[in-house]
């Protein structure tokens, strides 16, 4: 167990279905993630928030849609998906050390991940 | 457009041989430098971290960092069936603060008994 929980583990959904995916936090970070990882691809960075403040992949269609409502919390919600949309969905949060805030890395701790199936 | 390279594999060594993985990235200015280890079916988990030329160990880890050449390594000492897993290489580019990480493909190492 990272700290970091994902809901649900696997989601199967219709095109026409609405669905969220939930994340939440135990650690204190000040900042959650949402990356989509599709086989054999590098991991694709969708959304950030940190400190209620959202910062978006532009590339990322409208049918994703993130929720934040605060710094434990992190949803995806999921409208009118695609079957190319079918990934593992990582939430990731963040948080600074003493030697990182030095050079300005970062430290993510990932959930279990959602495994999508869009059929 | 900013990337990092590794190669998919599968890297396969025999148990007790050091597996050597790598990764090229491609913004000169890049500033930080990890490793994350990803077992089938869950999340990935750091394991290295390096911001400076040279070398840095940690127990059977050893990341190396050159930055002239634009690569990083991961050396797996006394390679483990247990080590068998795909390896992500992750990097902060120039200016790039906690939102820019970008991630390669992996690398899946198979360490065989």
């Amino acid at each position: 167990e990272t700290g970091v929980t994902q809901t649900p583990r696997h989601l199967v959904m219709g095109m026409t279905n609405k669905k969220s995916l939930k994340c939440e936090q135990h650690l204190g970070h000040n900042a959650m993630y949402w990356y989509k990882q599709s086989a054999k691809k590098p991991l694709e960075l969708m959304f950030v928030y940190s400190l209620e403040e959202r910062v978006e992949n532009n590339s990322v269609p409208s049918r994703f849609s993130p929720e934040c409502p605060n710094s434990s919390h992190l949803f995806l919600h999921l409208h009118t998906l695609q079957p190319e949309d079918s990934a593992l969905y990582l939430c990731a949060s963040y948080r600074t050390s003493g030697e990182n805030k030095r050079s300005g890395a970062n430290v993510l701790t990932f959930g279990a991940g959602s495994r999508l199936t869009v059929l | 457009q900013k990337e990092v390279e590794q190669n998919s594999g599968p890297l396969s060594v025999p148990e007790g041989a050091i597996a050597s993985l790598n990764c090229t990235y491609s913004d000169r200015g890049s500033q930080s430098f990890f490793w994350y280890r990803q077992y089938s079916g869950k999340s990935p988990e750091l394991i290295m971290s390096i911001y400076s030329n040279g070398d840095k160990e940690d127990g059977r880890f050893t990341a190396q960092l050159n930055k002239a050449s634009q690569y990083v390594s991961l050396l797996i000492r006394d390679s483990q069936p247990s080590d068998s897993a795909t390896y992500l290489c992750a990097v902060t580019p120039f200016g790039g603060g906690y939102n820019k990480l970008i991630f390669g493909a992996g690398t899946r190492l198979a360490v065989h008994p």
